[in-house]
């Protein structure tokens, strides 16, 4: 049981907007910032957002992100086939005095 | 390019113990966080513990807590997590990521290694 919760599975189809929804509690996304990962099969994890809507270079702009109380979200407009992935939400806990991540969402392009 | 190359993995039975270390390169090793991230077979991503650059905040998930020490040689540009008491439960791929600069809360973890797989089974 993850303490920042994702639905596990989201789909879309080629050039579609999907968003990805990550709850929490006020001691991890109402009190810190957000940051969202993608995961390709068989590879490492790779910084997609980082301090709720920031994008690092590198990263195409299909991807947005926002947080709102304890809830935050992914966006991806545009989808592509590429985008197939697992995607997961992290926050650092100021009650477990840790870092915390989502169960994780695996993105499917029909 | 910031490289972090995780090594120690392997197969080590229950209660026993291993250490991994990443070795890094392209970074200011000696001003980043760093940050070990485990996954187990299928499942999803776990934070494992945190390191201040100068080792002087350090912190774990409670799941490893008492048996997990991580530290780092900042003049090798290292980092190593030595694991004791091993448990089913910890087989895992073992990733190090760096966190950033500035506080360990703020962490974007943008730079990852590759993995190394540790198995605990008899």
């Amino acid at each position: 049981q993850s303490v920042l919760t994702q639905p596990p599975s989201a789909s879309g189809t080629p050039g579609q907007r999907v968003t990805i929804s990550c709850s929490g509690s006020s001691s991890n996304i109402g009190s810190n910032i957000v940051n969202w990962y993608q995961q390709l099969p068989g590879t490492a994890p790779k910084v997609l957002i980082y301090s709720n809507n920031e994008r690092p270079s590198g990263v195409p702009d299909r991807f947005s992100g926002s947080k709102s109380g304890a809830s935050a979200s992914l966006a991806i407009s545009g989808l592509q086939s590429e985008d197939e992935a697992d995607y997961y939400c992290a926050a650092w806990d100021d009650s477990l005095i840790a870092w915390v991540f989502g169960g994780g969402t695996k993105l499917t392009v029909l | 390019e910031v490289q972090l190359v995780e090594s120690g993995g392997g197969l080590v039975k229950p209660g026993g113990s291993l250490r991994l270390s990443c070795a890094a390169s392209g970074l200011t090793f000696s001003s980043d966080n760093m940050n070990w991230v485990r996954q187990a077979p299928g499942k999803g991503l776990e934070w494992v513990s945190s390191i201040s650059p100068t080792s002087g905040y350090i912190y774990y998930a409670d799941s490893v807590k008492g048996r997990f020490t991580i530290s780092r040689d900042n003049a090798k540009n290292s980092l190593c997590l030595q694991m004791n008491s091993l448990r089913a439960e910890d087989t895992a791929v073992y990733y190090c990521a760096r966190g950033g600069s500035s506080l360990q809360r703020l962490d974007r973890f943008d730079a990852w290694g590759q993995g190394t797989l540790v198995t605990v089974s008899s």
